[in-house]
C-alpha cells in the first residue's frame, strides 16, 4: 500500500534552516509527483510548491519563491523540502503529498511534520 | 492571484444534509477537489473532479458545480462527519490552491 512516511518534529531558532524528508513506498516513486503543503496553528492548507521526483524540477508557490527548496533521492524514494530564513509564522505542520496520476488532486498525504520556530 | 472561497462554517443536525460551497472565477474551467481533515489527522480526500467519489469514501459524500461554484453535500450527516472541509482546484499555470476551509458542525 502506499506510504508516505516523514521525519520527526523540529524546533528551530529565527533565521535557522529546516529540512524535512518523505520518504514513499507502495508504488513507483518516479512516476507521481509530489507536493508540499503546510498548515499554521488554527489555520488552512496553504500549497508549497511540486517536485518531478523522475526529473528533479521544481514549481514554487510565489510566496516561498527564493526561500523553499525541494529534492530528491531516487536511490532511497525520499523527497526533501527545506525551507529557509525561518520566521515564528513558519511554525507550522508541514505534509508531503502525492500528486494523482491523471489529475490535480492529492491522493495521498504523509502524516505531518511540526515545525516549531522559537526564539 | 487565483483564490477559492468557503464559508468559515456549517451546521447540521444529525440525519440532515450539509452543504459546503465554494466558489471561484476560475472555477468553470478548472475542477475542484475536496478534503476532509479531522483534527490532529492529516487530509483525506472525498470527492475529485467537481463530483468523483473515491473508493471507499461513504456514498452520502457528493460533489456538483454549477458556473462559478461548486458544492460537496453530505446526506444524512453522521457524528463522525464533523471535522475541517476544504476545496482545492489548480489553475493553468500549475499553482495548486486551497479554500479557506470550512468547519462543519454536527449539533
Amino acid at each position: 500500500q502506499v506510504q508516505l512516511v516523514q521525519s520527526g518534529a523540529e524546533v528551530k531558532k529565527p533565521g535557522a534552516s529546516v529540512k524535512v524528508s518523505c520518504k514513499a513506498s507502495g508504488y513507483t516513486f518516479t512516476s507521481y509527483y509530489m507536493h508540499w503543503v503546510r498548515q499554521a496553528p488554527g489555520q488552512g492548507l496553504e500549497w508549497m510548491g511540486i517536485i518531478n521526483p523522475s526529473t528533479g524540477s521544481t514549481s514554487y508557490a510565489q510566496k516561498f519563491q527564493g526561500r523553499v527548496t525541494m529534492t530528491r533521492d531516487t536511490s532511497t524514494n525520499t523527497v526533501y523540502m527545506e525551507l529557509s530564513s525561518l520566521r515564528s509564522e513558519d511554525t507550522a505542520v508541514y505534509y508531503c503529498a502525492r500528486k494523482a496520476a491523471a489529475g490535480n488532486e492529492f491522493d495521498y498525504w504523509g502524516q505531518g511534520t511540526l515545525v516549531t520556530v522559537f526564539s | 492571484s487565483y483564490e477559492l472561497t468557503q464559508p468559515p462554517s456549517v451546521s447540521v443536525s444529525p440525519g440532515q444534509t450539509a452543504r459546503i460551497t465554494c466558489s471561484g472565477d476560475a472555477l468553470p474551467k478548472q475542477y475542484v477537489y475536496w478534503y476532509q481533515q479531522k483534527p490532529g489527522q492529516a487530509p483525506v480526500l472525498v470527492i475529485y473532479k467537481d463530483s468523483e467519489r473515491p473508493s471507499g469514501i461513504p456514498e452520502r459524500f457528493s460533489g456538483s458545480s454549477s458556473g462559478t461554484t461548486v458544492t460537496l453535500t453530505i446526506s444524512g450527516v453522521q457524528a463522525e462527519d464533523e471535522a475541517d472541509y476544504y476545496c482545492q482546484s489548480a489553475d493553468s499555470s500549475s499553482t495548486w490552491v486551497f479554500g479557506g476551509g470550512t468547519k462543519l458542525t454536527v449539533l
